[in-house]
């Protein structure tokens, strides 16, 4: 049974730092790994998609990264904003599109 | 291109009751999955609807149960709702059930059981 792990649980920065946040799952049997962002009481954002065979995907701020043989990936925020608070959620596809989740991470970024 | 859309937006029950939860996929989507996501919890897999059938189920009892209409949008049946059930419902399509294709997620229903 695939397990995820997010570290930490709760985040706080202030404005402008360099941040990573990790996650690690235990079946690496997986076809992908996806980074959400989740505003409190609100739905599930989509930040990032890795691919199983890909090693990391880029969007603006956001650099998440895939090694699967470990069972690890890590999600870096570069100059965090206070816009930035959210938990961020990670999930594996380990098939049909079944997503496994781990708690989250809480972030605060402060002014 | 519509995204996905659940009604909803909040509903309180006592415990007990019946609850229907409802679901529109994104356009050409022919697969849908609930996810139920309890306070400070990640969320967790309930079950998975493709072309009108049952495609794989999460640890969850009977009374949690589900169908898939011919447009592909789906609805969430809870019966003899129990206080633990309180939770955010979440509604994901894909383009086909296959492990590569990406989920996107419609906004939630917030059940509360009184």
């Amino acid at each position: 049974k695939q397990e995820v792990t997010q570290i930490p649980a709760a985040l706080s920065v202030p404005e402008g730092e360099n941040l990573v946040l990790n996650c690690s799952f235990t079946d690496s049997a997986i076809y992908n790994l996806q980074w959400f962002r989740q505003d409190p009481g609100k739905g599930l954002t989509s930040l990032l998609l890795i691919q199983s065979s890909q090693r990391e995907q880029t969007s603006g701020r956001l650099n998440a990264s895939l090694d699967k043989s470990s069972g690890r990936s890590t999600l870096y925020i570069a100059a965090s904003q206070p816009g930035d608070s959210a938990t961020y959620l990670c999930a594996v596809n380990s098939g049909y599109s079944t997503l496994t989740f781990g708690k989250g991470t809480m972030l605060l970024v402060s002014p | 291109e519509t995204g996905v859309t659940q009604s909803p937006t909040h509903l309180i029950k006592t415990r007990g009751q019946q609850v229907t939860l409802r679901c529109s996929s994104q356009s050409g989507h022919n697969t849908v999955s609930w996810y139920q996501q309890a306070l400070g919890q990640g969320p967790q897999f309930i079950f998975q609807y493709y072309r009108e059938e049952e495609n794989g189920r999460g640890n969850f009892p009977p009374r949690f149960s589900g169908l898939q209409f011919p447009n592909y949008s789906s609805e969430l049946n809870v019966n003899a709702l129990e206080l633990d059930d309180s939770a955010l419902y979440l509604c994901a399509s894909s383009l086909a059930r296959g492990g590569q294709n990406t989920q996107y997620f419609g906004p939630g229903t917030r059940l509360t059981v009184l």
